[in-house]
Formats: C-alpha cells, sequence, structure tokens
C-alpha cells in the first residue's frame, strides 16, 4: 500500500477563497482524522471519522471549516472562506482498531 | 475524558547524552500506548508502540519506552543520541473506542 495519500503537498491561496484538502487512507483502516499542526498551537485533532461517519467534530475551529468522508477511500477537508490564521499543516491519518495511526505527508496552506 | 501529559517541552542536549522523554496517561484500565517522531519538515513517524505483554518495548533507531501501569507512565529513552535524533517527540494513547489522543510533543534538539 502507498500509505495515507494528502493533496495537494502545498497551497497557497488568497484570504477569502476556498480550500480543499484531499486524503486517500489506507485501504482497510475504518478510521480517519484531520489534525492541523502550527508553530504556536501544535498538532491539533480538528475530526476524526470512524466508518466514514463523522465522530467527533468538537476541534474543527469554526462553521468555515467542514469535513466530508462519502466513502472509505476518500475524505476532503473544505475551508470556506480562508483566513491567513488558517496558514498551517493540515496533517490526515488514518487506522484500523488498534489506534496505530499512520499520517499522511501534509499539506501545507499558506493564505495570504 | 483521556488524555496524555508530556513534560518538559523543549529538550537540548549534546551528541552521546541519553535522552528520557516523560509521558503519563489519564487513566487506568485496558490501554494502547505509543511514541511518534516527526524530524523537521516531515510527518509523523511511528517509533514504538505498546498493546500488552513484556512492558519494556524496543523500537527503531536505539529508542526504548518502559510502560509502568503503578505510575500511569510510558517513557520514552535512548541512551546515546545522535544528531539526526533532532525532531519532535509525541506520545499518545489510545482507550477502548476512543480516539487516539496526543500529548502536546515534546521538540528535542541534538547538538553536535
Amino acid at each position: 500500500d502507498a500509505g495515507v495519500i494528502q493533496s495537494p503537498r502545498h497551497e497557497v491561496t488568497e484570504m477569502g477563497q476556498e480550500v480543499t484538502l484531499r486524503c486517500k487512507p489506507i485501504s482497510g483502516h475504518n478510521s480517519l482524522f484531520w489534525y492541523r499542526q502550527t508553530m504556536m498551537r501544535g498538532l491539533e485533532l480538528l475530526i476524526y471519522f470512524n466508518n466514514n461517519v463523522p465522530i467527533d467534530d468538537s476541534g474543527m475551529p469554526e462553521d468555515r471549516f467542514s469535513a466530508k468522508m462519502p466513502n472509505a477511500s476518500f475524505s476532503t477537508l473544505k475551508i470556506q472562506p480562508s483566513e491567513p490564521r488558517d496558514s498551517a499543516v493540515y496533517f490526515c491519518a488514518s487506522s484500523l482498531g488498534d489506534g496505530e495511526a499512520f499520517f499522511g505527508q501534509g499539506t501545507r496552506l499558506t493564505v495570504v | 475524558a483521556q488524555s496524555v501529559s508530556q513534560h518538559n517541552h523543549h529538550v537540548i542536549l549534546s551528541e552521546a547524552a541519553s535522552l528520557e522523554l516523560g509521558c503519563n496517561y489519564s487513566y487506568g484500565g485496558t490501554v494502547n500506548l505509543f511514541w511518534y517522531v516527526q524530524y523537521p519538515g516531515q510527518h509523523l513517524q511511528l517509533l514504538l508502540k505498546y498493546f500488552s505483554g513484556d512492558p519494556l518495548v524496543k523500537g527503531i533507531k536505539g529508542f526504548e519506552a518502559e510502560f509502568i501501569k503503578s505510575k500511569f507512565s510510558f517513557n520514552l529513552r535512548k541512551p546515546s543520541v545522535q544528531w539526526s535524533d533532532t525532531a519532535e517527540y509525541f506520545c499518545a494513547s489510545k482507550r477502548g473506542n476512543n480516539r487516539l489522543a496526543f500529548g502536546k510533543g515534546n521538540q528535542v534538539v541534538v547538538i553536535p
């Protein structure tokens, strides 16, 4: 398996634009996580899905953020409208029930 | 809610020095424990994990961790660090069907 695949690897966008981050989890994994990492706040869990169902979205900062998992092999994290303070590295991770999480390479988002 | 505490967020040490990073989790009972490493500019990778059995766990690159149930701890150790061990280290725990919980991380800098 190629591991967790995220796209794009880098995204630069202007404030106010919509941003969509994509994630393909490892085949067979039943949990998917979206994290945000910044120097100031460290690693933050935004949302996680179990069997494609959102279980805990309490980490989603505000209504501008939304995440979907339409099937077991794909998830998106959308920011609309984007703001400079959303600049961060966004990681997707997937796991089986035992909890060992496998991380993607991340998407480095810069909002100018 | 489950939580993970890591101490001494920033650690600076010289090559060949010994490293120990503390990790405490917040509850008893059956728990799966993990240490992840994030090298500069990269994603999180699994260093080692404990599910059951021998409480002294050997990981990659000479790292080990000891599970002490009575102390709710899972400290990470390496007898002699190298410059290439400069990274951020995250402890994580998972209990039952709960999500994987990460600590805030330890930034380790090894001076040549």
